[in-house]
């Protein structure tokens, strides 16, 4: 079982309309990281949020934590289909700089 | 700034074989990661170095797998007498100190 949940696993939508990915733990964390990973090749990373509350824009995404540091969601406004992509959030606890992933949103961003 | 490179890039094996991966970090980062990741899930943490100390390993990683950072540079992860579970995509990381983690390409195993 992942310590960080994704919703939806899997999203296809048409070009132009928004999404929103949701990564959901009963754990604190000291700060949450969201990556993009494409087939054949290792995340890349996106966004780090420490702060509870904090909300972070990427151009069209904008990333949010939770007040209580335990959830994150990840919203894009007029996807493209560059935005095609497997999203992964990743938590970290206090001590080290382990990540811990949650399973992953496949997006698929139609033309 | 070259990355995070490993090799070999695929590997097909039998079942009983053993495999070798091997892990060039960013050359300052003094933290190097390797994770394991089966199609359609998150990465799942192995194990981790700091120079050439291995601080941590996983649960997950079983008496058939070692890791090794000899002279705290490259690593290399081996697994005895594989098994078709062992199917994976292995992923390398590293970072200084905190840093964010940066990812190789990954090395994706086949065990027929």
């Amino acid at each position: 079982t992942q310590l960080l949940e994704q919703s939806p696993q899997f999203l296809s939508i048409q070009e132009g309309e928004n999404l929103t990915v949701y990564c959901n733990s009963s754990s604190v964390f000291s700060s949450l990281q969201w990556y993009r990973q494409e087939p054949g090749e290792g995340p890349v990373l996106l966004v780090t949020v420490v702060t509870g509350g904090e909300v972070k824009k990427l151009k069209r995404l904008t990333f949010q934590f939770g007040d209580a540091r335990k959830d994150s969601s990840l919203h894009i406004t007029a996807a493209q289909p560059g935005d095609t992509g497997l999203y992964l959030c990743a938590g970290i606890k206090a001590a080290g700089n382990k990540l811990t992933f949650g399973g992953g949103t496949r997006v698929l961003v139609k033309p | 700034d070259t990355g995070v490179s490993q090799n070999p890039r695929h590997k097909i094996t039998k079942r009983g074989q053993n495999v070798t991966f091997r892990c060039d970090p960013i050359s300052e980062h003094n933290r190097l990661y390797w994770y394991r990741q089966t199609l359609g899930q998150g990465p799942e943490f192995l194990t981790y170095f700091q120079n050439e100390a291995q601080l941590e390993k996983s649960r997950l990683l079983s008496d058939r797998f070692s890791a090794e950072r000899p002279k705290g540079s490259f690593s290399t992860l081996e697994i005895q007498r594989t098994e078709q579970g062992d199917s994976a995509m292995y992923l390398c990381a590293s970072s200084f100190h905190n840093s964010p983690l940066h990812f190789g390409n990954g090395t994706r195993l086949t065990v027929t």
